[in-house]
């Protein structure tokens, strides 16, 4: 089983403070890498599915970034607001496996 | 509303009990999938199906049975083999198999505990 890591695990930030945290994943034979939030006692919900190297993918004031030479995402939160507050997790789908591995995810806390 | 039903929402077994957790959607989505969360560890995926009338096993199938007799259904049965039952279960689907590219939808999982 091929490993997907997150960085950090939890982290507590100010509002309006902006923010970024890592997926790792292994980057012989990538295919694509998700991206999902999931607050508390709702369902993980999907922000981005990313392909290609260099891609860069935006929604609101949350972005993401891919490097799939070196195996890494970068989710970024621009002005945290406490609504942000959230676990976001990352999968990365490898061809010939036909699954996601998931990362453990990085759990945000905005203070107000 | 569309989306992905799971219930109960909190379920408790006695040791020895098998236990059916219910997983419906109403998106039409053809592949359906089953994942379980422990603390500390990235959801491991259990069983999925990619059409109705058939299922694999994931990563960790042992002590688990699933069916998929109607597109919208696909329960998870947690036997008595399972060593270690008690977690967060989350049932997942997507539009079809094409593996990668395809966006999951998740249901809002059921937590079980076996006493």
């Amino acid at each position: 089983i091929l490993n997907v890591e997150q960085s950090p695990q939890s982290l507590h930030v100010q509002e309006g403070d902006s923010t970024n945290f890592t997926c790792s994943f292994p980057s012989s034979n990538f295919y694509a890498l998700h991206w999902y939030r999931w607050e508390t006692a709702k369902s993980p919900e999907a922000l981005f599915v990313m392909t290609l190297n260099g891609d860069e993918k935006k929604k609101g004031r949350i972005s993401a970034t891919l490097n799939t030479k070196e195996g890494y995402s970068y989710l970024y939160i621009k002005g945290s607001q406490p609504e942000d507050s959230a676990t976001y997790l990352c999968a990365s789908g490898n061809s010939g496996t036909y699954k996601y591995i998931f990362g453990t995810g990085t759990r945000l806390k905005v203070l107000a | 509303d569309g989306g992905i039903t799971q219930s109960p929402k909190y379920l408790f077994r006695k040791e020895g009990q098998n236990v059916t957790l219910s997983c419906e959607q109403n998106l039409n989505h053809d592949a359906m999938y089953w994942y379980r969360q422990d603390p500390g560890q990235g959801l491991r995926l259990i069983y999925y199906s990619q059409i109705v009338n058939d299922f694999q096993k994931g990563d960790i199938a042992e002590g688990y049975s699933v069916s998929r007799e109607k597109k919208e259904s696909f329960p998870l049965t947690v036997t008595s083999a399972q060593k270690n039952p008690t977690a967060f279960y989350l049932c997942a689907s997507s539009i079809d198999w094409t593996g990668y590219l395809d966006t999951q939808y998740f249901g809002p999982g059921t937590r079980l505990t076996v006493l």
